[in-house]
């Protein structure tokens, strides 16, 4: 089993619309959670952080679901500048060596 | 602020040559990291760096690559003789702190193509 597992997607959803992917993760012992954001032929680049709380930015919510180990991005309202890949982020300790990414999930929003 | 900084953009080379990269990170940022990603998959570390010191390299093929960080601040990763399954963006990142919850902040990459 992946440390770090997503669906690599695509997936392709009209410009309005809510769309939601999941990350699972297999260490149970993993402290720190990220969202990552990643354009085409670009960097990535943080999106937001994951809390044990769940927090939200504008129409992103982040959620951490410990029992199941897995975390979740929702993008409301979607707009076609969200087009990217998605990539989930986890320390699997309380430092930061063995940061573990994910291989991202494919977002198309089309018109 | 300025970002982190990363040369060549492009790289073409063929099988069993040399190749350099160098990246200066973000000012102050004590982490630098090097990940390497092939096409469709996510940033795969090779290397951490604190300071001038080795965090991790556990998934850093030592036989043909090596990188150096000697003064702290910028840091070039070499592959000596390069293969084909080389072929990748090469990304350097730094950090302002080594804690977990410090996030991490990417250069341009250099895309490298072995022939």
């Amino acid at each position: 089993r992946k440390e770090v597992e997503q669906d690599p997607g695509p997936f392709n959803v009209p410009e309005g619309a809510t769309v939601a992917f999941n990350c699972t993760y297999s260490n149970s012992a993993s402290q720190s959670f990220f969202w990552y954001r990643q354009d085409c032929r670009k960097e990535p680049k943080l999106l937001m952080s994951v809390y044990s709380s769940g927090n939200e930015d504008g129409r992103f919510t982040a959620q951490l679901n410990r029992a199941s180990q897995y975390i979740s991005l929702l993008i409301r309202d979607s707009k076609l500048s969200d087009s990217a890949t998605y990539l989930c982020v986890v320390t699997p300790d309380s430092s930061a060596s063995k940061i573990i990414f994910g291989s991202g999930t494919r977002l198309s929003i089309r018109p | 602020e300025a970002g982190v900084a990363q040369s060549p953009r492009y790289k073409i080379i063929e099988k069993r040559q040399s190749v350099a990269f160098w990246c200066n990170p973000i000012s102050g940022h004590a982490t630098l990291y090097w990940y390497q990603q092939i096409l469709g998959q996510g940033p795969k570390l090779l290397i951490q760096f604190q300071n001038n010191g080795v965090v991790d390299d556990s998934q850093l093929p030592k036989d043909r690559f090596s990188a150096e960080r000697l003064k702290g601040v910028d840091s070039t990763l070499k592959i000596q003789p390069a293969k084909l399954e080389d072929s990748a963006v090469y990304l350097c990142a730094s950090s302002l702190i080594n804690t977990y919850n410090s996030p991490l902040h990417f250069g341009n990459g250099t895309r490298l193509t072995v022939t």
